[in-house]
């Protein structure tokens, strides 16, 4: 069975330093992952995925993560945080297509990203 | 063109009440997905749909049907509301399995309060 540990419910960063948001998976095959973004009174919006190749992603508004196969982590990074990236944020796994996962994705269960000036 | 579209957006109701959420998408997309969302768990599965006429459950499918007899249409019922079912549902999409890239795409959410 896959599953998703987010590392820090709550993270809270000054504008301007970086933002690192924790995220470890547990999966029997090679998966997809995805971070997500939520904020207030929204839906999830996707800000990265990696499905194969290379390890490093970039996504939207200057975020990025890096798969590491051997620690089993996908954590989300940002070199400069604004104060519109206060939100929350959601890692998730799924199986690739072609190995029964249907698109199912397992969510975290969020870590809230606070950015004070 | 919204994409994906659930209402209410908002509703409270009470115990024992029936309540429908609904969800329409406007991509074709074959999948749908409901999810609630709560505090401490992220978002859990609780139905999905492959295409028209079949579903299947998710991680917490108790005190739920579902059904989706056209592809567009993908509508949650509580046939009889508890106080537990209170909570922020999602509907989402997603195309064919084969070479996709498992992303979904959410709608904005249904608050449901149930008292």
């Amino acid at each position: 069975a896959q599953s998703v540990t987010q590392l820090g419910s709550h993270v809270s960063v000054s504008e301007g330093a970086l933002v690192l948001l924790r995220c470890n998976y547990s999966s029997s095959v090679p998966p997809y992952l995805f971070w997500y973004v939520q904020y207030p009174n929204q839906g999830l919006q996707l800000l990265l995925k990696y499905t194969t190749g290379a390890t490093l992603v970039k996504g939207i508004n200057g975020f990025e993560a890096e798969f590491k196969k051997s620690e089993t982590s996908f954590h989300l990074t940002k070199p400069s945080a604004h104060m519109s990236d206060a939100a929350e944020y959601f890692c998730a796994v799924s199986l690739p297509p072609f190995s029964g996962g249907y698109n199912k994705l397992i969510f975290g269960a969020g870590t809230r990203l606070a950015v004070h000036p | 063109d919204a994409g994906i579209t659930q209402s209410p957006r908002y509703k409270i109701t009470e115990t024992g009440r029936q309540v429908t959420l609904m969800c329409h998408q406007t991509w074709s997309h074959s999948y749908m997905f409901w999810y609630r969302q709560d505090l401490g768990h992220g978002l859990r599965l609780i139905y999905y749909s492959a295409a028209a006429d079949i579903t299947d459950k998710g991680e917490v499918p108790d005190g739920y049907v579902v059904s989706r007899s056209k592809t567009e249409n993908f509508p949650l019922t509580l046939e009889s509301a508890t106080r537990s079912q209170t909570s922020v549902y999602f509907c989402a999409t997603g195309p064919t399995n084969r070479g996709g890239t498992g992303e979904l795409f959410f709608g904005e959410g249904s608050r449901l309060t149930v008292l």
